[in-house]
């Protein structure tokens, strides 16, 4: 069983410049989430879905940051503009259900912001 | 709000010997999941262990053991017979019914041969 997918694994561009990470999760899990993970530091949330319904976006900054997750499958996560704190590791995790089952992590994507 | 404090930003252990992760954590959930999760370095994240909160029985996982103190909101982690392998960084998680997930910040654990 294929895991979680997750592209590109690294990325670089210049502050201002957009910037956009895809996940594919393991087929079948409803809940899909997006983590912001710092250096040294543990994941926190961006965004939470079940099928394709943001379920928990709070921690989401919405004025530079926007996702989808269009027919309950893939999703995509997208920074515009891109400033220097956005340089970090984001992962993107499915789960089967929420709460209860354990979360399947991506290998991340690690974003580098000149 | 929901909260998971790791003490520990790091830990190390001698090949073969036993260590204890610890892991607090604050909820106003009655019903909640606990987790630990391993992340080795430039590799990803895998479940180890996980917790109902309902259950008095601690978990256990081959080497790995829980002791949950639910009244306590502790939720701490053995590792027996430690092995080279078992060097990473390792989460303390919550869950929620309603699906809310919080991580702590992470013990890097060294285990020295």
């Amino acid at each position: 069983e294929a895991g979680v997918v997750q592209s590109p694994r690294y990325k670089i561009i210049e502050k201002k410049q957009p910037v956009a990470f895809w996940c594919n999760p393991i087929s079948g899990h409803n809940t899909l989430y997006w983590y912001l993970q710092n250096l040294g530091q543990g994941p926190e949330l961006l965004i939470r879905y079940e099928n394709e319904e943001a379920v928990d976006d709070s921690q989401l900054p919405k004025d530079r940051f926007s996702a989808e997750r269009l027919k309950g499958v893939d999703s995509t996560l997208k920074i515009q503009p891109a400033e220097l704190g956005d340089s970090a590791v984001y992962l993107c995790a499915s789960s089967l259900f929420r709460g209860s089952s354990e979360q399947f992590f991506g290998p991340g994507t690690r974003l580098t912001v000149l | 709000a929901q909260t998971v404090t790791q003490s520990q930003p790091e830990m190390s252990v001698q090949e073969a010997e036993t260590v204890t992760l610890s892991c607090t954590y604050d909820t106003s959930e009655s019903d909640y999941y606990l987790f630990w999760y391993k992340q080795p370095p430039s590799r990803q994240m895998i479940l180890v262990i996980r917790q109902e909160a309902y259950k008095q029985q601690n978990a256990t996982e081959n080497r790995f053991s829980v002791n949950f103190q639910k009244a306590a909101k502790s939720f701490s982690l053995k590792i027996s017979d430690s092995q080279l392998g078992d060097a990473a960084m390792y989460f303390c998680a919550l869950s929620t019914n309603a699906g809310k997930s919080t991580f702590g910040d992470g013990t890097t654990l060294t285990v020295k041969p």
